[in-house]
């Protein structure tokens, strides 16, 4: 099955910076999305973005698509340590109608510097 | 609060022996989902279940199995069949199965270490 892949893999910024992590996927998409994971816990849902939408925000969470390149963007403002964690981008593959989970990339690792 | 509980938060499990990994949601929601992390990936899909007395492989199942008996239970066991069990496991639900129009609710996880 088709999976995203993060970019960077690893990212440390200094507080009060923003951060910006990249996703590419394989195919044609229904939707992508975004979550968090502090470490050794369970994942948080951030932002869905359809595949007709080019930009979506929520809060300091600003995220792009573009389907023409198969890529999305993340990008968190104004950083704070509570935002050190992975991120990893989920896409919905396209299969007329059916659908069988979402598919994780392997997560960008975001430390924030105090 | 609603919200998916899973049990144990850490699980040993001897070789040859089966375990079982509960995961229960109070959100009503119809989908649920069985993922495995190894340190430092993303997450791979074992299974999943859009409705009540339903489920399908997904990309790894060899060595688990699943029933979906009551839409709020998702029992995930590791067989003695699955060589590699070491993980985090994490079970997630969404409202609704078939086209992902929500984000998924995931569980805290459960830590499997074979001894």
């Amino acid at each position: 099955s088709q999976q995203g892949e993060e970019d960077p893999q690893a990212l440390s910024i200094q507080e009060g910076e923003n951060a910006t992590m990249n996703c590419s996927y394989k195919t044609s998409i229904n939707n992508l999305q975004w979550y968090r994971q502090n470490s050794g816990r369970g994942l948080v849902h951030l932002i869905l973005i359809r595949s007709n939408e080019r930009e979506k925000h929520s809060g300091r969470l600003r995220v792009t698509l573009d389907t023409s390149k198969k890529s999305s963007s993340l990008l968190i403002t104004a950083s704070r340590a509570a935002d050190t964690a992975s991120y990893f981008c989920a896409t919905d593959e396209y299969s007329g109608g059916g659908a069988d989970g979402l598919t994780f990339g392997k997560g960008t690792h975001l430390i924030i510097q105090p | 609060d609603g919200g998916i509980t899973q049990s144990p938060k850490y699980l040993f499990r001897k070789e040859g022996q089966n375990v079982t990994l509960s995961c229960e949601q109070n959100l009503n929601h119809d989908a649920m989902y069985w993922y495995r992390q190894d340190p430092g990936q993303g997450l791979r899909l074992i299974y999943y279940s859009q409705i009540v007395n339903d489920f399908q492989k997904g990309d790894i199942a060899e060595g688990y199995s699943v029933s979906r008996e009551k839409k709020e239970s998702f029992p995930l066991t590791v067989t003695s069949a699955q060589k590699n069990p070491t993980a985090f496991y994490l079970c997630a639900s969404s409202l609704e199965g078939g086209q992902v129009n929500y984000g998924y609710t995931f569980g805290s996880g459960t830590r499997l270490t074979v001894v």
